[in-house]
């Protein structure tokens, strides 16, 4: 199958600063990638959509100015997450498409984040 | 909405077999099912997309009824590998991959 990778796999930072996460797909375009946030015991919630090359479309209730997406190339996508606060903690997973239709999403290995 | 998942744990011997549903107010284009361990991301294990739908490998095996509203997926037989927390992921025709609430599998020896 195809393979995404997802840097850093885990990774603490001090309330107040800002974090970045990168998602490739390696050997495949994606011309969308998602992101999801996981708290513990609990689903995996859609942040944002973000298509190459445009805006990212984020969900309801996801603050944009605080996750800022940029895909700005067809293999990679970043997540920064600004001003992290405790509250941010938790598990971010990526995952590309590899075509126009949703047929079998390839996840990134994920990102614990944890926020002192 | 967000898809709804029954039961929300099992508890199975190796060897039993097991049902989990994935529920949706509204018709899905398609119906996903991932199984994922614990800190780790996702694992696809196969996709439906035609109302009546009826696919599986080896002992696992899902439905998707005739309104596309509702999912099942079977695991016959189980394994102490088959452990984790199985999603389904539906779509409706937007091109965005949402997950249902979750189903917890624990199997034991």
């Amino acid at each position: 199958g195809a393979v995404v990778s997802q840097h850093p796999s885990w990774v603490i930072c001090k309330s107040g600063t800002s974090v970045k996460i990168e998602c490739r797909s390696l050997d495949f375009q994606a011309t969308t990638m998602f992101w999801y946030r996981q708290f513990p015991k609990q689903s995996l919630m859609l942040m944002a959509t973000s298509n190459e090359g445009s805006k990212a479309t984020y969900e309801q209730g996801v603050e944009k100015d605080k996750f800022l997406i940029n895909h700005a190339s067809l293999t990679l996508s970043t997540l920064t997450v600004t001003s992290a606060h405790p509250e941010d903690s938790s598990f971010y997973i990526c995952s590309a498409l590899r075509g126009p239709m949703v047929t079998e999403a390839f996840f990134g290995q994920g990102t614990r984040l944890t926020v002192v | 909405q967000q898809p709804v998942q029954s039961p929300q744990a099992v508890i199975l011997r190796e060897g039993e077999d097991a049902v989990i549903n994935c529920s949706s107010s509204k018709a899905l284009y398609s119906v996903h099912w991932y199984r994922q361990k614990h800190g780790e991301a996702p694992v696809f294990l196969m996709i439906l997309l035609k109302g009546g739908e009826q696919k599986g490998h080896d002992k696992i095996s899902a439905s998707f009824n005739e309104k596309k509203q509702q999912s099942s997926l079977y695991l016959t037989a189980s394994q102490l590998s088959y452990s984790g927390t199985y999603f389904c992921g539906t779509e409706m025709n937007t091109d965005k991959l949402i997950f249902g609430t979750g189903t917890r599998l624990q199997v034991f020896p």
